[in-house]
């Protein structure tokens, strides 16, 4: 398998839907993060955590929920979703917080919401 | 405060053509590492290489060679003979000191036309 698996690749949901996003990762990463990526917007860092506890929520919306029940999973649970909520979410993970070695992707899930 | 710019939004090449993508950093850090990320139409950020600042000497990897001027604040990169296949998004990125986290640049859209 890859470094970074994200599921689903495209997920289109209504606004009173409830779902959510999955990345794993097998690389014996410790830090794993959640971004963001709009049409014509640079990344966006939206969660950050570092052995599975939540260092870092970038004044996201709560309708964005992030779940890390270990080191090796992370989830972003939606609900209520917006309009311009529809991006690309991109998973990554690193060792020691990114430092040195920088980050592994995923590919991403490609969310529209209608 | 640390920052990223990466002043090119887009760029459009014929093949074969030599592109160079240009990167310009501030940070307070005498010690620090500099990476390029590639996104393609997929949406994986691909990693492409990472320069520690004591390292000035340029470096060549098949097509693609990096110019790392510390003088400047700049890191850039040059894709030598173009090939459609380096068509993607190119992203600079210098993790933060504080936090490890990385910073990334607005990103380069690059176009390159058969």
């Amino acid at each position: 398998e890859t470094g970074v698996t994200q599921t689903p690749r495209h997920l289109v949901m209504g606004m009173t839907n409830k779902k959510s996003l999955k990345c794993e990762q097998h690389l014996g990463h410790n830090a794993m993060y959640w971004y963001k990526q709009s049409a014509k917007k640079p990344l966006e860092l939206m969660f950050v955590y570092s052995l599975e506890e939540r260092v870092e929520n970038n004044s996201v919306p709560s309708r964005f929920s992030p779940e890390c029940p270990n080191s090796s999973h992370l989830f972003l649970h939606l609900h209520t979703l917006q309009p311009e909520d529809s991006a690309l979410y991109l998973c990554a993970s690193s060792q020691d917080r990114g430092y040195n070695y920088g980050y592994t992707f995923g590919s991403g899930t490609r969310l529209t919401v209608v | 405060a640390q920052k990223v710019t990466q002043a090119q939004t887009e760029i459009s090449v014929v093949e074969k053509e030599d592109v160079t993508l240009d990167c310009v950093y501030e940070t307070r850090d005498t010690t620090y590492y500099l990476f390029w990320y590639k996104q393609p139409p997929s949406g994986e950020l691909v990693f492409l290489i990472r320069r520690n600042s004591f390292d000035e000497q340029n470096e060549i990897s098949g097509r693609y060679s990096w110019n790392f001027q510390k003088s400047t604040s700049s890191f850039n990169f040059t894709i030598t003979a173009s090939q459609v296949v380096d068509s993607a998004v190119y992203f600079c990125a210098l993790p933060s000191s504080n936090t490890g986290k990385l910073i990334f640049g607005q990103g380069t859209t690059l176009q390159v036309k058969p």
